[in-house]
């Protein structure tokens, strides 16, 4: 039993499309964060939220409490946005879960 | 330092043998994680410390895993007896204050190698 769900796991698009990651949850969460890991690089947290939308760039992240369901998109894509994107919830029992990660190749 | 730090960055050891990971997090903050990720898995959750109260151990896989943080900064990962499936990148985040509020930023992970 997975606590957070991620779709796609895989996804290619062409530079420029616009793209969306979903992220569904099953427990009750304080905050959801969106993160990046480059290949053989570091992880960085791109967004926590815990309602409404945030953006920061070409990038946006929305969040619905109600039906526990959140969204990165990214909007112009560019190959420096390949990546693996996770999505992770802190529950409100402080635990914290990931998902199994969307891997996003953006290709010239 | 400017962020979070973990070292070594890479450890080969034989199975059997103990090892120590460590990890300094941002100065000031409070809360500090230890995660691995194995190869072709997502990130799994392994322990947290939230200031100076009890750690949160639940994510620890057996009793050969355990970890201490001393001071309220620096923590040690210890693995003893390792055995090949602990082989994994093992990543360290902190935060100021707990995860539910607070932005967790990660160090680069020490990836270890039991052969």
């Amino acid at each position: 039993k997975n606590e957070v769900e991620q779709s796609p796991q895989n996804l290619t698009a062409q530079e420029g499309e616009f793209i969306t990651i979903n992220c569904s949850y099953s427990v009750g969460i304080s905050a959801l964060h969106w993160l990046q890991q480059h290949p053989g690089g570091g992880i960085v947290s791109l967004f926590m939220l815990s309602s409404g939308k945030k953006k920061h760039g070409r990038l946006i992240a929305t969040i619905n409490i109600q039906e526990k369901h959140s969204s990165l998109h990214i909007t112009a894509s560019h190959p420096r946005d390949s990546a693996v994107y996770i999505c992770a919830v802190s529950s409100t029992g402080n635990q914290f879960y990931f998902g199994t990660g969307t891997s996003l190749t953006v290709i010239p | 330092g400017a962020g979070v730090s973990q070292s070594p960055s890479n450890k080969v050891t034989e199975k059997g043998k103990d090892v120590e990971l460590r990890c300094d997090p941002i100065s000031g903050h409070t809360a500090l994680y230890w995660y691995r990720q194995s190869l072709g898995q997502g990130l799994e959750f392994l322990i947290y410390f939230q200031g100076n109260s009890a750690p949160d151990k639940s994510g620890l896989p057996s009793d050969r895993f355990s970890a201490e943080r001393t001071g309220g900064s620096v923590s040690t990962l210890t693995i003893q007896r390792t055995q090949q499936e602990d082989s994994a990148v093992y990543l360290c985040a902190s935060s100021f204050g707990s995860s539910g509020s607070n932005e967790q930023f990660f160090g680069p992970g020490t990836r270890l190698t039991v052969l």
